[in-house]
């Protein structure tokens, strides 16, 4: 089955590191993705990761990627008051096509 | 390069009226997914479309929604008649060829059903 399922709230301060979670249950992801959602915009891709690679860094973003346990994890470091947002957790399947399935979405509030 | 346009952004409506959403998606991109979002929910895919033929409506309800890319580039989602659970953001995206490429979101047309 697809499901993707994270975590509804994080609440960090400001200059603090975040860390959003997700567990995703289809196998057969291709790519994970991070995805950023601010009031009143669409979702804007943060960052990826092939399901062959453990770990990517880019700037202030680590991703982990355990394929064992399908567990996904975004960390922010240096959490600015601008990084408040809802951040989405994508896996892409291939059922023939391939397909993003989204979770719920964390809503991460950063506290100057 | 301009990003994916959406139009309305809000719409209000009475259930059993109808309504229609307009998307322009980055200009070269073949590929265009219309998404719904409930409030508290991740984006679901409604339709996606390669070019102006459909890859997949598995998750659109025939009964009340229609979608159309007609040349190949813009593309219009209907809802005839709305029910209150139609509630949410649709949002538009593109992709340039819909297959591991990124996906380029608008900034939603949210719908309030009455």
């Amino acid at each position: 089955g697809e499901d993707v399922e994270q975590s509804l709230f994080l609440s960090v301060r400001e200059g603090d590191s975040s860390v959003i979670n997700c567990t995703y249950t289809d196998s057969s992801s291709t790519y994970l993705y991070w995805y950023k959602q601010e009031p009143g915009a669409g979702l804007q891709l943060l960052t990826y990761i092939f399901s062959n690679m453990d770990m990517k860094q880019d700037q202030r973003l680590t991703v982990l990627l355990n394929k064992k346990d399908k567990h996904l994890s975004l960390r922010i470091a240096d959490t600015q008051t601008g990084d408040s947002a809802i951040y989405f957790c994508a896996e892409v399947v291939n059922t023939g096509g391939f397909k993003t399935i989204f979770g719920a979405g964390t809503r991460l509030f950063v506290k100057a | 390069e301009a990003g994916v346009a959406q139009s309305p952004r809000y719409k209000i409506i009475e259930k059993r009226q109808s309504v229609a959403f307009w998307c322009n998606p980055i200009s070269g991109h073949a590929t265009l997914y219309w998404y719904q979002q409930i409030l508290g929910q991740g984006p679901k895919l409604l339709i996606q479309f390669q070019n102006n033929g459909v890859v997949d409506d598995s998750q659109l309800p025939k009964d009340r929604f229609s979608a159309e890319r007609l040349k190949g580039v813009d593309s219009t989602l209907k809802i005839q008649p709305a029910k209150l659970e139609d509630s949410a953001v649709y949002l538009c995206a593109s992709s340039f060829d819909g297959t591991l490429d990124t996906q380029y979101f608008g900034p939603g047309t949210r719908l309030t059903v009455l």
